[in-house]
Order: C-alpha cells, then sequence, then structure tokens
C-alpha cells in the first residue's frame, strides 16, 4: 500500500458524460501527478501541482481539467467523454517538486470506461 | 524532448534464473534520474529501483540491480533468481533532476515460468 488513495476504483460511463476522479496524496506529501494509462497512448504524463498551484503540464486534454485542494487533495475532472478516454487514470504524490531525487508513489489507479 | 525506449516487449525468465530488461533514453540534460517500475496483474505502479545520472555506482536493492551506461545512455534492470512473483510489466522512467514529471518507456512483460 503506497499511502495514496483513488476514488472510485471503477468508473463506467457514456459519451459525452463528465466524471470526476479523486485522490488523496500520502501524509505529509505537497506535489499531486496525474497520469493516464491506455492502450494506444501507453503512460502519459497529464498535469502536476504543487501545494495548490499547478507546476507542470503534459499531453492533457482541454476537455480535461485538475485542482489541488487545500488539504491537498487533487481532482481530475473530464468532461464530454469519448471512447478514446477509457483509459487507467493513476494518481502520484511526492514529498518535494524538482531538484532533489524524491520518490513518486502511485495510487491503485482509477478505471475508466466510456461506452 | 526526452523519449524513453524498451524495445523488448516481452520477456520469459525460468525460475530462480536471472534476466535482464532493457532500457535506452534520449536526453539533453546532464543531471537526471532513472527508475524501474514494477505493474503486477493489480495494476498498482511500485518502484522498484532509482538511479541518479551522477552516480557512478549501479544501484541495487535486494535482487534487482541495473547497469547504468551514461554515455551510452543505457539503464537495464537485471532481475536474480526471478520469482513467480516478478512476473508483471516493468516500466523505464526518466526524470530530468530539476523536472517533475516522469516520461516511460512502453513496458516489457515479463512472465516466470516454474
Amino acid at each position: 500500500d503506497s499511502g495514496v488513495t483513488q476514488t472510485p476504483k471503477h468508473l463506467i460511463t457514456a459519451t459525452g458524460q463528465r466524471v470526476t476522479l479523486r485522490c488523496s496524496p500520502r501524509s505529509g506529501d505537497l506535489s499531486v501527478y496525474w497520469y493516464q494509462q491506455s492502450l494506444d497512448q501507453g503512460l502519459q504524463f497529464l498535469i502536476q501541482y504543487y501545494n495548490g498551484e499547478e507546476r507542470a503540464k503534459g499531453n492533457i486534454l482541454e476537455r480535461f481539467s485538475a485542482q489541488q485542494f487545500p488539504d491537498l487533495h487533487s481532482e481530475l475532472n473530464l468532461s464530454s467523454l469519448e471512447l478514446g478516454d477509457s483509459a487507467l487514470y493513476f494518481c502520484a504524490s511526492s514529498v518535494g517538486s524538482g531538484g532533489i531525487p524524491y520518490e513518486q508513489y502511485f495510487g491503485p489507479g482509477t478505471r475508466l470506461t466510456v461506452t | 524532448a526526452q523519449t524513453v525506449t524498451q524495445s523488448q516487449p516481452e520477456m520469459s525468465v525460468q525460475e530462480a534464473e536471472t534476466v535482464t530488461l532493457s532500457c535506452t533514453y534520449d536526453t539533453s540534460e546532464s543531471d537526471y534520474y532513472l527508475f524501474w517500475y514494477k505493474q503486477p496483474p493489480s495494476r498498482q505502479m511500485i518502484l522498484v529501483i532509482r538511479q541518479e545520472a551522477y552516480k557512478q555506482q549501479n544501484a541495487t536493492e535486494n535482487r534487482f540491480s541495473v547497469n547504468f551506461q551514461k554515455a551510452a545512455k543505457s539503464f537495464s534492470l537485471k532481475i536474480s533468481d526471478s520469482q513467480l512473483g516478478d512476473a508483471a510489466m516493468y516500466f523505464c522512467a526518466y526524470r530530468w533532476s530539476s523536472g517533475d514529471k516522469l516520461t516511460f518507456g512502453t513496458g516489457t512483460r515479463l512472465a516466470v515460468r516454474p
């Protein structure tokens, strides 16, 4: 158990819908990362927040957005869902950001299926 | 842009034997970190081992060790005394030392034969 929690574990929804994925980082970790794992794109970095502020952006679609709240949990919002958004979405957390050899600890993931 | 390449989609090893998984990467940076992550059927991503580019000594963690060749931009993972529980997808990953995002390879699926 990494200490990172993600809810829900599974999500099945229809095209065009909107969903919210939730992540709670390990105690003491300030950084939260979102990654997408799909069959055709592999594991891709989406976005990072550090202590409530957006720190880095990767291949995140405009239909997707995220935020980190004062209690440091994070939510990833996916809207106007398409079949191709079906994937495993991972949240990871770390104590710091840049410059030091910290580890990123991954949550168990949320499996999103768009039908 | 940094890229990570794992050229072996699948590997197989006999239980108790040794296997080496390959990874190459491309970067113009001199200071970075390299990682191997394991993803078992449960889908959990588990950190196996980490290597700092400024360290010449290869990292080891119990039965897992790496062969880091900085000039060749090569970072292979050796698993000794393979166990059935080692069966998983293994991902090589890169992170620039001043950045945060992990760039992953496409993974190598390791099967362990009893």
